[in-house]
């Protein structure tokens, strides 16, 4: 069966400091991937998108990338974390039938 | 641009009673309108999805209508019970960006015990 991992679970860094949050899915080939963002109370932000390897779509300019170097991994990065950049950062893959989006656990992060 | 507009932003009904909410798609070319329940702090599952050959879905005590010419699809939940209460995003894709979900801005749904 399909699964989906990210970590870290939780995340403290500084104003100023680099990100690097990761995503992988197992059990499938060739997903579509996302990074989603989730502000406090708020709905969801997406912020790229990637249909296969070092294909990636931006949705919202900032100071975030997104890369896919393998087929199963995703990874959503920053050179320097700003306060505005805290949330809840939701990964989601969708199988074979392109369509249904499942999401992952999730990642938190607060920038101090 | 696409947009899904959602409502209500709120919801309360008392245990028992049954709850609906609306959603509005502006992009005429979407196909799929999944709808995902979030608890505090988790991450959003999935609970039902309709496309677009199809006016109603049900499954349980959760149904999905589609009107395809008003481009407006609802949740219905009957029978509510107090682990209802969660936050409700529906979506719709398929459109112009093809591998994309619009969402709404979400319902936050409370059974009243």
């Amino acid at each position: 069966s399909q699964t989906i991992h990210q970590w870290p679970a939780t995340l403290v860094q500084p104003v100023g400091s680099p990100l690097s949050l990761e995503c992988t899915v197992e059990g499938t080939s060739n997903p579509n991937l996302y990074w989603y963002r989730q502000a406090a109370g708020r709905g969801l932000q997406l912020l790229f998108y990637s249909v296969g390897i070092g294909q990636i779509s931006s949705e919202v300019p900032q100071n975030l990338s997104a890369s896919r170097p393998q087929d199963r991994q995703f990874i959503l990065s920053s050179k320097k974390l700003l306060l505005s950049d805290s949330g809840f950062y939701l990964c989601a893959w969708t199988g074979d039938n392109q369509e249904t989006q499942y999401f992952g656990p999730g990642t938190r992060l607060l920038v101090l | 641009g696409e947009n899904v507009e959602q409502h209500p932003s709120t919801l309360s009904v008392q245990e028992g009673d049954s709850a609906v909410i609306k959603c509005t798609y502006s992009d005429s070319a979407s196909n799929y309108f999944p709808w995902y329940k979030q608890e505090l702090g988790k991450r959003p599952q999935l609970i039902i999805d309709i496309r677009s050959n199809v006016g109603e879905k049900k499954d349980q005590r959760i149904a999905v209508t589609l009107n395809k010419t008003a481009k407006h699809f609802s949740l219905h939940i009957t029978e509510t019970q107090p682990e209802d209460s969660a936050v409700y995003f529906c979506a719709a894709s398929g459109g112009s960006g093809t591998y994309k979900y619009i969402f709404g801005t979400g319902t936050r749904l409370k059974v009243l015990a």
